[in-house]
């Protein structure tokens, strides 16, 4: 069954330092999302992303955050000086166009500011 | 803005113990509602999508069913291999983002 790749599993980065975070979606999905998940918490949308450009983001999502899919496969979060409250899990999600609206999620990358 | 409670927070079950977990929603206009399974330091799992009021989608012993307000994930003679975190999700008609629950800690106990 195919299945969103993410990498990697694991990064634990210096506060202040840039970080990013790689996917590779389903090869047909046309929808790119990244969720994050704070220890404890409920999963939050950060951003959605698609024909190329960003088409939804929410108030997480601020100018520390950028995405990019900078070829046909891969997809990538960016979060520039990180603070020790960026800790958690990343998962990135992608779907097929509208005629479907499953979603599938990574395993995440568990992401440690220190 | 969205809002979904899900409760219980956490329940725990005798292997064969049928339950429901709850799941209640606030949103202005609802273009889908998931379910999904999260097992610890996974990502969540795809179970259902519910579309409509009234509509119910089954797979093995889990049983969802939707109304305008809620929806209730049905568990049927648990096993402990169910043991997971099972989160709901609304989509608006307005965006293509998820709004998660909290999740119920579901554990099914030999």
């Amino acid at each position: 069954e195919p299945e969103v790749t993410q990498t990697p599993s694991h990064q634990v980065t210096q506060m202040g330092q840039e970080v990013i975070l790689r996917c590779v979606p389903i090869s047909n999905h046309l929808y790119f999302y990244w969720y994050r998940q704070i220890l404890g918490q409920k999963v939050e949308f950060l951003v959605s992303f698609y024909n190329n450009e960003i088409s939804e983001k929410s108030e997480i999502f601020d100018d520390q955050f950028s995405v990019e899919r900078p070829d046909g496969s891969n997809f990538t979060l960016k979060i520039r000086s990180t603070k020790l409250e960026d800790s958690a899990m990343y998962f990135c999600a992608s779907r097929p166009g509208t005629a479907n609206y499953g979603y599938t999620f990574g395993s995440g990358t568990r992401l440690t500011v220190v | 803005e969205d809002q979904v409670t899900q409760s219980p927070e956490a329940l725990r079950l005798q292997e064969g113990e049928s339950s429901s977990l709850n799941c209640s929603y606030t949103v202005s206009g609802l273009r889908g509602l998931f379910w999904y399974r999260q097992d610890p330091g996974k990502g969540p799992e795809f179970l259902f999508t519910l579309y409509s009021a009234g509509e119910e989608k089954e797979k093995e012993r889990l049983k969802a069913t939707l109304t305008k307000k809620e929806s209730f994930l049905h568990i049927t003679a648990p096993k402990p291999e169910d043991s997971a975190t099972y989160l709901c999700a609304v989509q608006e008609t307005s965006g293509s983002r998820l709004t998660f629950g909290e999740g119920t800690q579901l554990t099914v106990n030999p």
